[in-house]
């Protein structure tokens, strides 16, 4: 069965520096995501990403977060100047058709990033 | 966005069958109800969709009435493994997700 995988499992980071969060998606996938979830917390979405542009955003994904799709088959996330609060789980997620629209999104494992 | 209000949480006991109702009273003609089951430190996984009716696959049954402002997933005989957090979601490009549903299944 295709999956989405995530690069590293588990990425710890000093205050301030900046990290990519990395991501292969289901190779015919066409719309790609970003999530996030705080320990013990709900997951929240982040952003989500077609035709090479972000199609929506949440308060969240402030001038701090970029995403972008170097070549055909990764899809980053990088935090710059990264926040104690950035502290989460990010999950990376992809799905053939529009969401909501009989279609599912596949999940990534996740990278756990911690902000020390 | 349609808003989901689904229980906090949940007890049931291995073999049982288990009924989380979700509700979504302003859900958009065109929205579809999806759940997903998430355990600790794993992403969210897809169990089932729907738009109305009834829909079943291997894994669980989602319960849809004809005004589709609610849903039921229905869980035949649970065991210890499905001990989760159980979204219902409702939207169109994004997915927003709720606190989710904690079940625990005891033995």
């Amino acid at each position: 069965e295709p999956e989405v995988t995530q690069t590293p499992s588990h990425q710890v980071t000093q205050m301030g520096q900046e990290v990519i969060l990395r991501c292969v998606p289901i190779s015919n996938h066409l719309y790609f995501y970003w999530y996030r979830q705080i320990l013990g917390q709900k997951v929240e979405f982040l952003v989500s990403f077609y035709n090479n542009e972000i199609s929506e955003k949440s308060e969240i994904f402030d001038d701090q977060f970029s995403v972008e799709r170097p070549d055909g088959s990764n899809f980053t996330l990088k935090i710059r100047s990264t926040k104690l609060e950035d502290s989460a789980m990010y999950f990376c997620a992809s799905s053939e058709a529009l969401v909501g629209r009989e279609d599912e999104q596949y999940f990534g494992p996740g990278t756990r990033l911690t902000v020390t | 966005l349609a808003k989901t209000t689904q229980p906090i949480s949940m007890d049931s006991y291995e073999g049982q069958e288990v009924n989380i109702t979700c509700s979504h009273n302003n859900i958009a003609t065109n929205d579809y109800i999806t759940w997903y089951q998430q355990f600790p430190s794993q992403g969210p996984r897809f169990i089932i969709q729907g738009y109305k009716t009834k829909v079943t696959n291997e894994v669980a049954s989602l319960f849809i009435p004809a005004d589709r402002k609610s849903s039921t997933l229905s869980l035949p005989r649970v065991s210890l493994s499905d001990t989760a957090v159980y979204y219902c979601l409702v939207g169109d490009d994004k997915i927003i997700f709720g606190k989710g549903t904690r079940l625990h299944i005891l033995p």
